[in-house]
């Protein structure tokens, strides 16, 4: 079984602080995609990486692809309240998968 | 745009009760998915569907049955609910593409008494 370890469980930060979110795992993965979930709403997809070392970015929020496509971290630039939310890491065995297996996710607070 | 519809929003049950939550997707996707959410677990699968007239058990099956009645919508069906089914239930479907992402419902926050 793949096991996606997430850390940190909750961030509670101030409004303009930057933060990582860690996604690590023992296992390799195809692809890796990172989602955010408001409360009352299903998680939504932020970000798939797909090559190891792959670097993305999405305004403020920057991701990254381990080289060896074992973990993934999600970096935030001068967090803002829109920001709270629960992050999630989801990661897929290979094209012909049909299944994802997803982080215990991150909840974090950003205080204005 | 509705995307992934789930119905009900909330429901509360007593132990015994049956139930079947509804899931309908407009995206022409072939693969449906049910998940349940509970603090500090995150996610976990009960039951997917690959394809129409296909289902597979997921990581936590037992207690649940699921219908894949046409390529739009998957039930999922509680025959005889238990408090440890207390959660919060999300429908997804998938594209075809292999690293495709799922698309969730709002999800549906059942309260077994």
């Amino acid at each position: 079984t793949q096991l996606l370890e997430q850390s940190p469980q909750f961030l509670s930060i101030q409004e303009g602080e930057n933060l990582t979110v860690y996604c690590n795992s023992s296992s390799v993965f195809s692809s890796l995609q990172w989602y955010r979930q408001e409360p009352g709403e299903g998680p939504v997809l932020l970000v798939t990486v797909v090559t190891g070392g792959e670097v993305k970015k999405l305004k403020r929020l920057t991701f990254q692809f381990g080289d060896a496509r074992k973990d993934s971290s999600l970096h935030i630039t001068a967090a803002q309240p829109g920001d709270t939310g629960l992050y999630l890491c989801a990661g897929s065995s290979g094209a012909g998968s049909y299944q994802l297996t997803f982080g215990k996710g991150t909840k974090l607070s950003v205080i204005p | 745009n509705a995307g992934v519809t789930q119905t009900p929003k909330f429901q509360v049950l007593k132990t015994g009760q049956s139930m079947t939550l509804q899931c309908a997707q407009d995206m022409n996707h072939n693969s449906m998915y049910w998940y349940r959410q509970d603090p500090g677990m995150g996610l976990r699968l009960i039951y997917y569907s690959a394809s129409e007239g296909t289902t597979d058990k997921g990581e936590v099956p037992n207690g649940y049955n699921v219908s894949r009645l046409n390529k739009r919508e998957f039930s999922l069906r509680l025959e005889s609910a238990a408090p440890s089914q207390t959660s919060v239930y999300f429908c997804a479907s998938r594209g075809a593409w292999g690293n495709s992402p799922l698309h969730f419902g709002n999800g549906t926050r059942l309260t077994v008494t």
